[in-house]
């Protein structure tokens, strides 16, 4: 089993949709939880992160961490074109190493 | 927000040769930076973690004698990739971490290729 499970997709809404990421991991000592954006040929980009359960907001951005789960969302609001990437989830724990998702393509249709 | 770049952002290089890539930290310092690949369509695979003036620390399954790692100032790390071959063809990225702050900034990736 991995450590974090992320649905690959791909996953396609039309423009002005909700975008609703998932994952999910294993590894109680996770203590910090991100959630990446990275376009094509282009290191990933930092959007949110959490440290406890509950909810975080920025912008269109929503993360949702419940620990209790071991499950963590991120929310779009009002999807732009501009959205369209890769999401990755990534999770720390103590030693300052990211353990990744797979990463969901999502595509924002006009 | 801190700022990471990586150099080159492509590179083409015949098999046997060896590359260098660059990663620099230019407004943070980093007492430790972090090397990934990725290929197509896939996650980020830690390779090794760049410690400056020690040793880095290699992933399982990990040539250390193939990635060199040498981190020789608190804003510079280079990853060579010693004798290229095809498989070794992917895409490389670096990360670091300001202090006192929570998650990893990356560089723009190299796009490495080996004919």
């Amino acid at each position: 089993q991995k450590e974090v499970e992320q649905d690959p997709g791909p996953l396609s809404v039309p423009e002005g949709a909700i975008v609703s990421l998932n994952c999910t991991y294993s590894n109680s000592a996770f203590q910090y939880f991100m959630w990446y954006r990275q376009y094509s040929r282009k290191g990933p980009e930092l959007l949110m992160y959490t440290y406890s359960s509950g909810n975080k907001e920025d912008g269109r951005f929503t993360a949702q961490v419940d620990k209790s789960s071991k499950y963590i969302s991120l929310f779009i609001r009002d999807s732009q074109p501009s959205d369209s990437a890769t999401y990755l989830c990534a999770m720390m724990g103590g030693n300052e190493k990211l353990t990744f998702g797979t990463g969901t393509r999502l595509t924002i249709i006009p | 927000g801190a700022v990471v770049s990586q150099h080159p952002s492509w590179v083409i290089c015949k098999s046997g040769t060896s590359v260098k890539i660059e990663c620099r930290s230019l407004d943070f310092q980093a007492t430790t930076m972090f090397w990934y690949r990725q290929f197509p369509k896939q996650s980020l695979m830690l390779m090794a973690t760049s410690n400056e003036g020690s040793k880095a620390t290699y992933e399982q399954g990990v040539e250390k004698d193939k990635f060199l790692i040498n981190h020789a100032s608190l804003t510079l790390s280079t990853l060579t990739v010693t004798s290229a071959h095809p498989e070794d063809s992917s895409f490389y990225i670096c990360s670091a971490r300001p202090p006192g702050l929570v998650g990893a900034f990356f560089g723009q990736g190299t796009r490495l290729t080996v004919v």
